[in-house]
């Protein structure tokens, strides 16, 4: 049984394109994050919500739109994508949100804009 | 300057060897210090975690926190090829804050 999954796995794609990667988790969480780890491995956090709920809004350009219609899921949408955008984008969970959780990753989704 | 800073590396160490990765932070808020272990193509998953300062055994792992000179560190006894991995730590303030992320230190144990 996957904690935390995303699918697709893999997406390709042309620069300017409109795309989205989902994320569920089963492990009754409230909250949820979504996180960027570009070519160097730097994991960076984009957002979080909690039970629905915007938590963390980082500096995100607003081509990046989250939508959560419930605790369970978070999605991510990217308009006009540009090249820099391509990296591995990790959804995460947490209990609570607390910043002393555990969190939990889903394998992520590698993002290549041509 | 990033708030948690770590040394990508990469460190090759024979299997067998004590290995040793650090890490400095430079928000005094910081009370959760953990350690995430990320390998090839996967998500990071947890692998110790410590709350202020002090020492946290488990296994072949130590996770030791001081926060008077801001440092985290993790030793791995007795390395084994399985544990070939990138190294991530993190800190956290508590509450609804954000947990920070160093780069990770990627680590090679060569049998």
């Amino acid at each position: 049984d996957t904690a935390v999954s995303q699918t697709p796995k893999y997406l390709v794609t042309q620069m300017g394109n409109d795309k989205s990667i989902k994320c569920e988790q089963n492990l009754g969480h409230d909250t949820m994050y979504w996180y960027k780890q570009d070519s160097k491995k730097f994991l960076k956090i984009m957002f979080s919500y909690n039970n629905k709920e915007l938590i963390i809004n980082e500096t995100v350009p607003n081509r990046f739109s989250p939508k959560s219609p419930d605790k369970a899921h978070l999605n991510l949408h990217i308009n006009s994508l540009e090249l820099g955008d391509s990296a591995v984008y990790f959804c995460a969970s947490s209990l609570r949100g607390g910043g002393h959780e555990t969190q939990y990753f889903g394998p992520g989704t590698r993002l290549l804009v041509l | 300057q990033k708030e948690v800073e770590q040394d990508p590396g990469p460190l090759s160490v024979p299997e067998g060897a004590i290995v040793s990765l650090n890490c400095t932070y430079s928000n005094s808020a910081f009370q959760y210090f953990m350690w995430y272990r990320q390998y090839s193509r996967k998500g990071p998953e947890l692998l110790m975690y410590t709350y202020s300062s002090g020492n946290k055994e488990d296994g072949r792992f130590t996770a030791q926190v001081d926060k008077s000179s801001k440092y985290i560190s993790l030793f791995i006894r007795d390395s084994q090829p399985s544990d070939s991995a990138t190294y991530l730590c993190a800190a956290g303030e508590g509450g609804y804050q954000k947990v920070t992320f160093g780069i990770g230190t990627k680590l090679q144990v060569i049998p």
